[in-house]
């Protein structure tokens, strides 16, 4: 099974504050994932970010709020723009390993 | 629409006895996979097991098997001689198309609690 890491693990910001959030695999993968799992609720991606090009963003979500980096094959960064108390939610990454789909620990990020 | 259903919102079982989770999918697409997943309190994300839609025989993964009826676009994951740590939330997944750079879309999860 493909190894991910998250940084930082958790994190509480203020509002109108930006926070990086960064994944690494033990991997090249070709495409990562970015999910959001709001409090009680499921996850929703916001993202799929392709080494060498754009993300390509999920409906309701914007590459000004989110904007997401792919420098390489085994890393990727999202960051929450600008945030808001909304923006509360574990932030998750994500890559295929063959037809298998590994998660990082996840973000938990708190705006007050 | 839901493309993954998981009609069980919380689910009580006591210990050792056998678990199913229901999960029902929709697609068009011939070449799909369906996922399971465990979160536990602490909020990671496990892998538990994975159906392709071309595979024959249904998969297992220990004390997990995933019941897949593809007739019925069913895809129920069944946990044998539940334990206290299997107290969790469970979300079915689905992965559309053939490969594995495709997205996957997630069912609003199952919170199963043992009982001892």
């Amino acid at each position: 099974s493909a190894v991910i890491s998250q940084k930082p693990s958790r994190d509480i910001c203020q509002r109108g504050t930006s926070l990086t959030i960064q994944c690494q695999v033990d991997s090249q993968v070709t495409m990562m994932f970015w999910y959001r799992q709001q409090p009680g609720q499921s996850l929703t991606l916001i993202a799929t970010a392709n080494q060498g090009s754009e993300a390509t963003y999920e409906s309701g979500f914007v590459i000004d709020k989110f904007p997401i980096s792919r420098p390489n094959l085994t890393f990727s960064t999202l960051t929450v723009s600008n945030m808001s108390p909304e923006d509360s939610s574990i932030y998750l990454c994500s890559s295929p390993n063959g037809n298998e789909q590994f998660f990082g620990p996840g973000t938990r990020l708190t705006v007050l | 629409a839901q493309k993954i259903t998981q009609t069980q919102p919380g689910m009580f079982v006591q210990e050792k006895e056998a678990v199913t989770l229901d999960c029902t999918y929709d697609t068009s697409d011939p070449s799909y996979g369906l996922f399971w997943y465990k979160q536990p309190s602490s909020g990671e994300m496990i892998f538990l097991i994975y159906q392709g839609s071309y595979d024959q025989q249904n998969a297992t993964e220990g004390r997990y098997s995933l019941n897949f009826q593809k007739a019925r676009k069913s895809a129920n994951l069944v946990i044998s001689a539940s334990q206290l740590g299997d107290s969790a939330m469970y979300f079915c997944a689905m992965r559309e198309g053939h490969g594995g750079d495709d997205k996957i879309i997630f069912g609003k999860g199952t919170r199963l609690h043992i009982l001892p």
